[in-house]
């Protein structure tokens, strides 16, 4: 079975500061993983996505993840924060064998302080 | 691309009335999702197809939810009759080898 744990339901950091927000998962197959944002009001955006290729992904805006499969995570991380990264991030987790169904995380909001 | 397309991006209706809501996949996209969002209880997923074919449809809260893909370009989601606990953000995602896009959603409030 696969699952995903989010270990902060929030992050509150200050703007041009780093950014960890922090994903475990579980699953018995090769996992697709990726980190979704989704801004107040707003749909969900693909942040960036892992599929086996290399470990260390790049997203938009600045965001990377990477893959530690001894660990089980998949950090998402920013170098220097910025007051429009205020949003919610989810960690999902993808398996072939289940039809490509996404298991999501409970997601972690962001807050920037300025 | 245009990405997925959702329509009515708001709707407001009464008590009991059918709400029908709308999709537009990515074209060449196998995959088609319905998710709902609310405060309370996140994001959950409804109903998925695979070519077309619902495939599992476990989360749909009851009978009064059904959903259509006539084809590879459109979806449908009604509700009938809907009721002031639908109210909620629909959204829809197609997919391909598994990387799902999301609409923009449509914002329900059933009043």
């Amino acid at each position: 079975a696969q699952s995903v744990t989010q270990l902060d339901s929030h992050v509150s950091v200050s703007e041009g500061t780093p950014v960890l927000l922090r994903c475990n998962y579980s699953s018995s197959y090769s996992p697709s993983l990726f980190w979704y944002v989704q801004h107040p009001n707003k749909g969900l955006q693909l942040l960036l996505k892992y599929t086996s290729a290399a470990t260390l992904v790049k997203g938009i805006n600045g965001f990377e993840a990477e893959f530690k499969k001894s660990e089980t995570s998949f950090h998402l991380t920013k170098p220097s924060a910025h007051m429009s990264d205020a949003a919610e991030y989810f960690c999902v987790v993808s398996v072939r064998r289940s039809n490509y169904q996404l298991i999501w995380g409970a997601g972690t909001k962001l807050i920037i302080k300025p | 691309d245009a990405g997925v397309i959702q329509s009515p991006r708001h709707e407001v209706t009464e008590m009991g009335q059918e709400v029908t809501l709308r999709c537009k996949p990515i074209s060449g996209h196998d995959y088609l999702f319905w998710y709902r969002q609310t405060m309370m209880r996140g994001l959950e997923l409804l109903i998925y197809f695979n070519n077309n074919v619902p495939i599992d449809d476990s989360g749909m809260p009851e009978d009064r939810f059904s959903a259509k893909m006539p084809n590879a370009s459109f979806s449908t989601l009604k509700i009938q009759p809907s009721e002031p606990r639908d109210s909620a953000v629909y959204f829809c995602a197609s997919s391909l080898l598994g990387t799902q896009y999301f609409g923009p959603g449509t914002r329900l409030l059933v009043l």
